[in-house]
Parts: C-alpha cells; structure tokens; sequence
C-alpha cells in the first residue's frame, strides 16, 4: 500500500523515559512534518525537514528531535525534557511545488 | 506572522440542514495556498481542497462548496444537505513558501455534529 505509516498506534510512556514514535512513507516526498495536536488547540508544528540529512525546528519543538536519514523515514523522540507530552501526533508528508500535505493515521501518546 | 483563525469552536445542525464552516487567514504573501482537511474519528486528516491565492473561482464538489475571498481574508467551506458522515472536525490551512519549504499552518479546528 502506498502512503504514510506512523507506529505504534498507541504509546504509553512513564515519567522520565524518552520514546521513539516512527514515520516511515513510500510516497517519495521530499518534505516531512510532525504536528501535535491537543483538544481545542489544532494541529502544531513540532519539526520539519525538506531534505535527507536537514530539518528545522517548529513552533513548539522544545523536548522533541528529530533525524532524517532517509527519505523515506522521520522519527520523532519525545524526550524526558517534554513536560506534557500526551497528545495525539501526526506525521505528514508533501511533494514539490506548494501540494496538499498528507497525513498518518497518527500515534496517540500517553504518559502513565 | 502567518495565522488561520476558525471561530466556531463546535457546530450542530440536524441533518439535510446546510452549514458552513468559517475561515479567515492571514499572510504577508501575495503567494499562498489555502487547504481544508477533514479529521474524522480514526485521526487521519483527510485532504478536502487547495486554492491558490490567484484563483479566486468558486469550488463545487457534490454537496461541498468553498468560497475564497481575498478581500475579506477569507476560506468558507460550505456542506449543502449535511449528513450524519459529515460529522468529524474540519480543519483551515494555510501554506507559504520559505526558500523552498513549505509550512503548512493549521486552525484550531470546527468541530460539526450532524444529528440524524
């Protein structure tokens, strides 16, 4: 199937732990984002990257990062510095010239 | 700075009723998209439409229309005879180019409640 996949589908982390939410696409896009999305505040950029090896910070990217090894990958790491990291979070990807993002059917992420 | 403001918070019609979800953009660019997603309740946002800030032509698809009005900083999205599917939360973005990468940014949100 082409398209996006985030994984897990559900995460559950423990005070402290750093945890690793995948993003993997076949659609060969150039471009990836992560959003956070909590209720009522819409989707917010947390990292995103253009090419293999580069990425810029969001709007909130304090307690994330990122790599981009691979075209085809962008994990997100929550880190243990995130102090409120339940949310659900999306991964999006875009190809060249301004097109439509699309979107993962996302990770929900709760800290227990 | 970039902004797209959705003001209705939640919206409930019954169904067959006509609705539309309001947006309002605003951007230094005289070069812009502008998009609608729909997030159901599985999560994913699922793509609706893109305008670029040159067209301002009117967009009908089946029971979905959207009105672009560049004088009022505008992107209204209308649902002609709701129906129970329609519900989910829809979602404005708005999309400029920075040197070559694009940032795509989001409203909070409206979320619509179509009643049978």
């Amino acid at each position: 199937d082409g398209g996006i996949t985030q994984s897990p589908k559900y995460l559950f982390r423990k005070e402290g732990q750093n945890v690793t939410l995948s993003c993997e696409q076949n659609l060969n896009h150039d471009a990836m984002y992560w959003y956070r999305q909590d209720p009522g505040q819409g989707l917010r950029l947390i990292y995103y990257s253009q090419i293999v090896n580069d990425f810029q910070k969001g709007d909130i990217a304090e307690g994330y990062s990122v790599s981009r090894e691979k075209k085809e990958s962008f994990p997100l790491t929550v880190t243990s510095a995130q102090k409120n990291p339940t949310a659900f979070y999306l991964c999006a990807t875009a190809g060249f010239g301004n097109t439509e993002a699309f979107f993962g059917q996302g990770t929900r992420l709760t800290v227990v | 700075a970039q902004k797209v403001t959705q003001a209705q918070t939640e919206i409930s019609v019954v169904e067959k009723e006509d609705v539309t979800l309001d947006c309002v953009y605003e951007t230094r660019d005289t070069t812009y998209y502008l998009f609608w997603y729909k997030q159901p309740p599985s999560g994913e946002l699922v793509f609706l439409i893109r305008r670029n800030s040159f067209d301002e032509q009117n967009e009908i698809s089946g029971r979905y229309s959207w009105n672009f009005q560049k004088s009022t900083s505008s992107f209204n999205f209308t649902i002609t005879a709701s129906q129970v599917v329609d519900s989910a939360v829809y979602f404005c973005a708005l999309s400029e180019a920075l040197v070559g990468t694009y940032k795509y940014i989001f409203g909070t949100g409206t979320r619509l409640k179509v009643l049978a």
